[in-house]
């Protein structure tokens, strides 16, 4: 079984949907949990890190955490056509050490 | 945020050869780096943590020998692929991190091996 588990899509919308980007674990030591984006051929960049349970706010951006379910999400409100790319959620049990889901894959259509 | 320079941002070499890959950050001192491997369609995998001054730590599975990183200077490490071989072609992945815990990543480099 992985640390992280995430559904790699391919997950397709139309503009202005929301979206909910999923990941569940299995270490319950996990303390730090991240949402990455990542557009082809380039490096992850942080949209948003949340440090143990709750809710996290951020524009159009939400992240949850439920350390009871070890389940994680990140919504994405009114989507956009730029918001198109792969999303990675990540976690780590101390400050540095990340572990990251698998990465999904999704296209907001115009 | 932090910024994070790769180089070369791709690279074409012939089986057998050696291959380096330098990463930098650019606006901050990185006491720690890391490596990272991506396949297609995959996660990003570590394979290995660098201190400035030290020696690299490798994750499980990962060949030291063929991996070569050396973190000189608090902004410049580097990972050397020695003897590549088609298998080692991948994207690969730095990121630093200063005096916290977030990691800033660079743009990363798609090795050919052919």
């Amino acid at each position: 079984q992985k640390e992280v588990e995430q559904d790699p899509g391919p997950l397709s919308v139309p503009e202005g949907a929301i979206v909910s980007l999923n990941c569940t674990y299995s270490n319950s030591a996990f303390q730090y949990f991240m949402w990455y984006r990542q557009y082809s051929r380039k490096g992850p960049e942080l949209l948003m890190y949340t440090y143990s349970s709750g809710n996290k706010e951020d524009g159009r951006f939400t992240a949850q955490v439920d350390k009871s379910s070890k389940y994680i999400s990140l919504f994405i409100r009114d989507s956009q056509p730029s918001d198109s790319a792969t999303y990675l959620c990540a976690m780590a049990r101390g400050a540095q050490k990340l572990v990251f889901g698998q990465g999904t894959r999704l296209t907001i259509n115009p | 945020g932090a910024v994070v320079s790769q180089h070369p941002s791709r690279v074409i070499c012939k089986s057998g050869t050696s291959v380096k890959i330098e990463c930098r950050s650019l606006d901050f001192q990185a006491t720690t780096m890391f490596w990272y491997r991506q396949f297609p369609k995959q996660s990003l995998m570590l394979m290995a943590t660098s201190n400035e001054g030290s020696k690299a730590t490798y994750e499980q599975g990962v060949e030291k020998d063929k991996f070569l990183i050396n973190h000189a200077s608090l902004t410049l490490s580097t990972l050397t692929v020695t003897s590549a071989h088609p298998e080692d072609s991948s994207f690969y992945i730095c990121s630093a991190s200063g005096s916290d815990w977030e990691q800033f990543f660079g743009p990363g480099t798609r090795l050919t091996v052919l």
